[in-house]
């Protein structure tokens, strides 16, 4: 059973482009939720997306923006890149929220030049 | 607004001594708790979680934690230490209708042999 995979594992980027993260779901899970961890800080909630529409939101600005697919799988999309998103983008799959426990993927490691 | 504060950003033990990492919490309404530990370069698994049944809840690896609503805490415990716990440790909190986590700033624990 493949656990919650993100792709790519790192990747550097010039201040202004856009990027684009992907992360699939462990099997049988619905809820996708992305966090953003800066070096040396604790993870921050960006958004949860739930049956293809974004269900929360955290304190992050519309730059940051999301799309969950038929099959569950999410993109996170940031434009206008700053050099402070530099930081290790996690996902995190459930089951139709309620507090069940998040299974978190690698993450991807985004740098900022 | 919902908060977690883990007091001490580094704690260092003896391999077989007791690890104790401190957890707080603010809430207005009964919270959802758990704690994640994450390896370098990986995402975050999950140790243990609180969900309002028994106060002392048994994790993976020999971890426990124990919720006590007078102290507003959630400690991390481990009776004996081991190399492997080497790690960055996360609490975290959830509470009312929405399951995004809001994490501490995390405690790096390091085992000397």
């Amino acid at each position: 059973d493949a656990g919650v995979t993100q792709s790519p594992t790192h990747l550097i980027k010039t201040r202004g482009q856009q990027v684009t993260l992907r992360c699939s779901p462990k099997s049988g899970h619905d809820t996708v939720s992305w966090y953003q961890q800066a070096l040396g800080q604790g993870p921050q909630f960006i958004f949860q997306y739930y049956e293809e529409e974004e269900r929360q939101r955290g304190n992050f600005p519309d730059r940051f923006s999301g799309h969950q697919f038929p099959n569950y799988s999410s993109e996170l999309n940031v434009n206008a890149l700053l050099l402070g998103d530099s930081a290790l983008y996690l996902c995190a799959s459930s089951l139709g929220g309620g507090h069940y426990e998040q299974y978190f993927g690698p993450g991807t490691r985004l740098t900022v030049t | 607004a919902q908060s977690v504060t883990q007091l001490g950003s580094h704690v260092s033990v003896s391999e077989g001594a007791l690890v104790l990492l401190r957890c707080n919490y603010s809430s207005s309404v009964p919270p959802y708790l758990f704690w994640y530990v994450q390896y370098p370069n990986q995402g975050l698994q999950l140790l243990l979680k609180y969900t309002s049944a028994a106060t002392l809840v048994k994790g993976i690896n020999g971890f426990e934690a124990e919720f006590k609503k007078s102290e507003t805490s959630f400690h991390l415990t481990k009776p004996s230490a081991h190399m492997s716990d080497a790690a960055e440790y996360f609490c975290a909190v959830s509470v009312g209708n929405t399951d995004k986590l809001i994490f501490g700033t995390g405690t790096r624990l390091q085992v000397f042999p």
